[in-house]
């Protein structure tokens, strides 16, 4: 057990609509970041928090917005969704804003669209 | 750009074989870090290593080495008297030191061991 919590574990939806994933991340670390895992690209890094502020964006669409609240919890809202964003969806949270220490991953959420 | 290739997507062995993962790094950096997880059937990704560019050494944890050559840009992983349990994906990754702790993942291997 990573110590990070992500819910929901698995979620179906539809075209066009949207969701909210949720983070919490190890006590005490400041950063979270959400990966996106697909067959077809792997997993590839969307976009870090630090402490309340965006810190890093990768390959994140602009349908996907992110925010961590004040009690370091992480939102990650997929709008519009189409059949390719379904995707297993990893937060991370380290102590660090940077640097290249471990990530501690939850065990992700799964996304189907329909 | 940073880019990692694990060219071997799938791997089946019989227990007790020992199974050498492989692992390229492309970076343009002096100063950068490599990093192994593994993704087993329950689908988290846990940490097995973090190695930084400056330390060469080969390290060994339990039935599990890793052989860092910077010559040749890899940072393979060997299981020895590979079980069951080991069944699962492995990731090889890079990272920078500096700014956003983000990480670049290959593709994978799908390890398969057989009883």
């Amino acid at each position: 057990d990573s110590g990070v919590t992500q819910t929901p574990k698995h979620l179906i939806t539809a075209t066009g609509q949207r969701v909210t994933l949720r983070c919490s991340p190890r006590s005490g670390d400041l950063s979270v970041y959400w990966y996106q895992q697909s067959l077809d690209q792997g997993l590839q890094f969307l976009i870090q928090y630090y402490n309340g502020e965006e810190r890093a964006k990768g390959n994140i669409l602009e349908r996907f917005s992110a925010q961590q609240f004040p009690d370091l919890h992480s939102e990650l809202n997929l709008s519009s969704l189409e059949l390719g964003d379904s995707a297993l969806y990893f937060c991370a949270s380290s102590p660090w804003g940077g640097g290249a220490g471990e990530l501690f991953f939850g065990e992700g959420s799964r996304l189907t669209v329909l | 750009a940073q880019k990692v290739t694990q060219a071997q997507t799938e791997i089946s062995v019989v227990e007790k074989e020992d199974v050498t993962l492989d692992c390229v790094y492309e970076t343009r950096d002096t100063t950068y870090y490599l990093f192994w997880y593994k993704q087993p059937p329950s689908g988290e990704l846990v940490f097995l290593i973090r190695r930084n560019s400056f330390d060469e050494q080969n390290e060994i944890s339990g039935r599990y080495s890793w052989n860092f050559q910077k010559s040749t840009s890899s940072f393979n992983f060997t299981i020895t008297a590979s079980q069951v349990v080991d069944s699962a994906v492995y990731f090889c990754a890079l990272s920078e030191p500096q700014g956003a702790q983000k990480l670049v993942f290959g593709q994978g291997t799908r390890l398969t061991i057989n009883p």
